[in-house]
C-alpha cells in the first residue's frame, strides 16, 4: 500500500487565493489529522478527524476548513490564503488517536506552501 | 507558558560515536513523552516513547531517559550511523497540551554525522 500521500508537494499562492491540500491514506485508518510545521516551532495541530463525517478543531484552526466524506481522504482547504499560512503542512493517519498509539501513526511527506 | 524545547539546535557527532539529544519540558503534569525523527523532505517518524512512571526505556540502538525532577528528557543513539542524520524532536502530553490530541511538540535538534 502507499501509506499516506499528499499533493501537491510544493505550492505558491498569492494572498487571497484559495486552494485545497489533498491527503489520502489506504490503510483504513479512522484517525486523520493536519499539522503545520514552521521554522523554529514544533508541529501544531490544525484539524483532525476521528472518522468519516466527523471533524474537529485543533490548536490553530483559523483560516482552514476540512471535511471527511470518506475514510480515505481528508482534504485541507485554505479559503483565502494569507502570508501567515506559509508553512509546511503534514497530514497524518493512525488507527487510534495519536497520544494513544504514536507508533501506529504515519505522516505524509508534506506540502510546502508559500503565500506571497 | 508551558513549552517543550531542545537545548541545542544542531548536534554534530562522529560516525560510530554515541549521540545524546536533549529536551526540556516545563509541564510537570505531563505523563507521556515521544521522540520523533524527521529526515529531510519527509514527515516525522515515531522512534520511541516513555511514560512518566518510567525513567528509562530502550529500543533498538536508542534509549530514552526521563528525569522528572529536573523535567528533562534525552534520546541516546548508540553507534551513530550516517542514516541517523535527521532532525529529532520530542513531544509531551500534558493536561494543557497544545493540540486536541493533547500533545505539544518541541522545535527539534538537527543531528549531523561526521564521517
Amino acid at each position: 500500500n502507499a501509506g499516506v500521500t499528499q499533493t501537491p508537494k510544493f505550492q505558491v499562492l498569492k494572498t487571497g487565493q484559495s486552494m485545497t491540500l489533498q491527503c489520502a491514506q489506504d490503510m483504513n485508518h479512522e484517525y486523520m489529522s493536519w499539522y503545520r510545521q514552521d521554522p523554529g516551532m514544533g508541529l501544531r495541530l490544525i484539524h483532525y478527524s476521528v472518522g468519516a463525517g466527523i471533524t474537529d478543531q485543533g490548536e490553530v484552526p483559523n483560516g482552514y476548513n476540512v471535511s471527511r466524506s470518506t475514510t480515505e481522504d481528508f482534504p485541507l482547504r485554505l479559503l483565502s490564503a494569507a502570508p501567515s499560512q506559509t508553512s509546511v503542512y503534514f497530514c497524518a493517519s493512525s488507527p487510534v488517536a495519536l497520544a494513544a498509539g504514536p507508533d501506529t501513526q504515519y505522516f505524509g511527506p508534506g506540502t510546502r506552501l508559500t503565500v506571497l | 507558558g508551558e513549552s517543550v524545547g531542545l537545548h541545542l539546535p544542531t548536534l554534530s557527532v562522529q560516525e560510530g560515536d554515541n549521540s545524546i539529544i536533549n529536551c526540556a519540558y516545563s509541564n510537570s503534569a505531563s505523563d507521556y513523552f515521544i521522540w520523533y525523527k524527521q529526515e529531510s523532505g519527509k514527515g516525522p517518524q515515531f522512534i520511541i516513547d516513555i511514560r512518566s512512571n518510567m525513567d528509562k526505556r530502550q529500543g533498538q540502538r536508542v534509549t530514552v531517559l526521563l528525569n522528572k525532577t529536573v523535567k528533562h528528557l534525552s534520546l541516546q543513539i548508540a553507534a551513530t550511523q550516517p542514516g541517523d542524520s535527521a532532525v529529532y524532536f520530542c513531544a509531551e502530553r500534558g493536561e494543557t497540551g497544545g493540540g486536541a490530541d493533547g500533545l505539544t511538540f518541541g522545535k527539534g535538534t538537527h543531528l549531523i554525522i561526521q564521517p
